[in-house]
C-alpha cells in the first residue's frame, strides 16, 4: 500500500461547484496532516493544516479520520483560480527531521 | 516576505557531469530539506538536514548523493554524477522550530541531464 493515495484525477468541474478529493495514509503513527496547493511547474505550497475536529477556512474544509487513516478536502463555490493540483501530506515523527510525506496529487480544473 | 531562494532556476549537463544545486533556507528556520520531482510525477523525499547533519534520508539519496551547509546560510545538495534519471525539478525546503508542518519551498532547480 502507498504512503499516502490520492486519486489523481483530473477533476474538471464548472465555477460554482463543490468538489471532494480523499486522501488515504498506511502509518498509523503519522502525525500530522496538511493538504498543499501546487500550481503548473510551481513550488507546492501549505493551503491548510488538517485537524482531528476539522477545520474550515473560507470555501475550504478539510477533516481527518484518524480510525480509518483517510482525510478529505471540500472545496465549495469552486473559482477559475482554484485550478491546481491538491497535494495531501503526511507528517510522522523521526529523528529531528519529521518529514512530510506528499500523495500523488489529485488535479483540478475549474471551468466556465 | 522571507524566502526560500534556489539557483540555479535550470541547469542542463550531460550525463556523468557532477552537479552542485544551491539553496539560501529562510534565515532563522533550522530544518532543511531537498525534494525532487519527475516531471509528471508525486513529489519526492530526499533528505532532511538539522543541526548540521542528516536526519533522514530516502532510498533515492544514494552515495552519488550529498549535502551540505557550508557556511551557515547555504544549503547544497551535489549529485555526483549524473545520470538520465535524475533530471527533475529539485526543491529545496526549511521549516522553523515546533511541530508545524509548514515548509516554505523555493521556486525550484530543474536539472536536465542529457
Amino acid at each position: 500500500r502507498k504512503e499516502v493515495e490520492q486519486d489523481p484525477g483530473p477533476f474538471n468541474v464548472p465555477e460554482g461547484a463543490t468538489v471532494a478529493f480523499n486522501c488515504t495514509y498506511s502509518n498509523s503513527a503519522s502525525q500530522s496532516f496538511f493538504w498543499y496547493r501546487q500550481d503548473c511547474r510551481k513550488e507546492p505550497k501549505l493551503l491548510m493544516s488538517v485537524y482531528s475536529s476539522g477545520n474550515e477556512d473560507g470555501r475550504f474544509t478539510a477533516q481527518l479520520n484518524r480510525a480509518s487513516q483517510y482525510i478529505s478536502l471540500l472545496i465549495r463555490d469552486s473559482k477559475l483560480s482554484d485550478s491546481a493540483t491538491y497535494l495531501c501530506v503526511v507528517m510522522g515523527v523521526t529523528g529531528g527531521g519529521n518529514k512530510l510525506t506528499f500523495g500523488t496529487g489529485t488535479q483540478l480544473k475549474v471551468e466556465l | 516576505e522571507p524566502e526560500v531562494t534556489q539557483t540555479p532556476s535550470h541547469q542542463v549537463t550531460q550525463m556523468g557531469q557532477e552537479v552542485i544545486l544551491r539553496c539560501v533556507p529562510i534565515s532563522n528556520h533550522l530544518y532543511f530539506y531537498w525534494y525532487r520531482q519527475i516531471l509528471g510525477q508525486k513529489v519526492e523525499f530526499l533528505v532532511s538536514f538539522y543541526n548540521n547533519e542528516i536526519s533522514e534520508k530516502s532510498e533515492i539519496f544514494d552515495d552519488q548523493f550529498s549535502v551540505e551547509r557550508p557556511d551557515g546560510s547555504n544549503f547544497t545538495l551535489k549529485i555526483r554524477s549524473t545520470k538520465l534519471e535524475d533530471s527533475a525539478m529539485y526543491f529545496c525546503a526549511s521549516r522553523g522550530s515546533g511541530n508545524t508542518g509548514e515548509l516554505f519551498f523555493g521556486e525550484g532547480s530543474r536539472l536536465t541531464v542529457l
